[in-house]
């Protein structure tokens, strides 16, 4: 399977700030999977996109379908949102995970 | 409440003797999936169903077997542990192949 690449692997802020989390997948995809995983390991899933952007609360995921890009932002961001976002390329064969990005926000 | 359950939770075992990760849903989904999540490398698809008596091979099937003969459950086996299997385990199920799917809490497994 192709690969997903995400960026940064790593990510401090401080509380409120904008924060922008980015995904690259190198071949066309049924849908781009956003998730997010606490630190007690558990694994939620926030959007499933195949076109444009979608909203949910302080959470905004874009994609490109041309670029093979996908953006996740949080606007306003809290202690709470520390956690890893992966995302996932999804497709006939299944999904491909990137490895994820670690936020942790700062009081 | 709707959820996907997985059991045991942890599990610490050796090398050869035979364990079974169960794994239900009480969503009435179709689609069902074992993935693996190991440090550096990420989450890794182990298997898939897309239905009853269907499964399909992911990216490292390796050493596992599974079998969907009801909708809602989806056991992983490993026939005989080696510790190179020692993982933290997920299994998720969604409506169909292209949905967002629901995790279970996973199961920490170590192979000695």
């Amino acid at each position: 399977k192709n690969e997903v690449e995400q960026s940064p692997q790593n990510l401090t802020a401080q509380e409120g700030e904008f924060i922008t989390i980015n995904c690259s997948y190198s071949v066309g995809i049924s849908a781009l999977h956003w998730l997010q995983q606490h630190p007690g390991g558990g694994i939620v899933s926030l959007f499933m996109l195949s076109s444009g952007k979608k909203k949910h609360g302080r959470l905004i995921a874009t994609i490109n379908i041309q670029e093979k890009h996908s953006s996740l932002h949080i606007t306003a961001s809290h202690p709470r949102d520390s956690a890893v976002y992966i995302c996932a390329r999804g497709g006939a064969d299944g999904l491909t995970f990137g490895k994820g990005t670690h936020l942790i926000i700062q009081p | 409440e709707a959820q996907v359950t997985q059991n045991p939770r942890y599990l610490i075992t050796v090398t050869g003797k035979k364990l079974t990760v169960t794994c239900s849903q009480n969503m009435n989904h179709e689609y069902m999936s074992w993935y693996r999540q190991d440090p550096g490398l990420g989450l890794r698809q182990i298997y898939y169903s897309m239905n009853v008596e269907v499964t399909d091979k992911g990216d490292v099937p390796e050493g596992y077997k599974v079998s969907r003969k009801e909708k809602r459950n989806f056991p992983l086996i490993l026939e005989s542990p080696s510790p190179n299997q020692t993982s933290l385990y997920f299994c998720a199920s969604s409506p169909g192949g292209f949905q967002p799917q629901h995790f279970g809490d996973g199961t920490r497994l170590s192979i000695l």
